[in-house]
């Protein structure tokens, strides 16, 4: 399967905590996306990284890439109750259509 | 709010029955693709209209099926329902400049097939 792996599955951390997502894929992209979804609703975009960028930052999200691991990080830092969601990492690949793989998802969980 | 929309909210049928659902993209998206979505699962894409015509498709069967319109919307048809494919089922519409674009998505409608 093309799908990309997320890790951890779930995560449950206090508010104020900084938390960290993985996304791993396994083909070549031209760029990966991170999305976020509330209670099973429409996603919602968060950033998006060129494979030719390491690193990017908006707000208080840091996300990485490193395409000769075929990997990506998303960190949320300071996280709030409202963060609360599940994160999926997708990427597009390279050529023809604009086919977006998505990840597996992790269920991140901001305690109060 | 992301101006994508898509109708009905939620919707239950029958196995063997057929269902259509609606999307209303972007103002200004010329490029629309179908998810479905399992509980618990990433969004699995189904296809992609991009000018009214279909530009590229996942591992779905023939019994799904798109049209795009003069507008941009778009609907997703699928024949011959099986309880398997009770889902959330996502547009998204974009903007096809270049390798890469970011995809707006409507809120779901969630099939329930009994």
């Amino acid at each position: 399967s093309q799908q990309g792996e997320e890790d951890p599955q779930a995560l449950s951390i206090q508010e104020g905590e900084n938390a960290t997502m993985n996304c791993s894929y396994k083909t070549s992209i031209n760029n990966l996306q991170w999305y976020r979804q509330n209670s099973g609703r429409g996603l919602v975009h968060l950033i998006l990284i060129r494979s030719n960028e390491r690193e990017k930052h908006s707000g208080r999200l840091r996300v990485t890439l490193d395409t000769s691991k075929k990997s990506s990080s998303l960190l949320i830092t300071a996280s709030r109750a409202a963060d609360t969601a599940s994160y999926f990492c997708a990427f597009s690949h390279s050529g023809g259509y604009q086919k977006v793989t998505f990840g597996t998802g992790t269920k991140l969980q901001v305690i109060p | 709010e992301t101006g994508v929309t898509q109708s009905p909210t939620h919707l239950i049928k029958t196995r063997g029955q057929q269902v259509t659902l609606r999307c209303s993209s972007q103002s200004g998206h010329n490029t629309v693709s179908w998810y479905q979505q399992a509980l618990g699962q990433g969004p699995q894409f189904i296809f992609q209209y991009y000018r009214e015509e279909e530009n590229g498709r996942g591992n779905f069967p023939p019994r799904f099926s798109g049209l795009q319109f003069p507008n941009y919307s778009s609907e997703l048809n699928v024949n011959a329902l099986e309880l398997d494919d009770s889902a959330l089922y996502l547009c998204a519409s974009s903007l096809a400049t270049g390798d890469a674009y970011e995809q707006y998505f409507g809120p779901g409608t969630r099939l329930t097939v009994t």
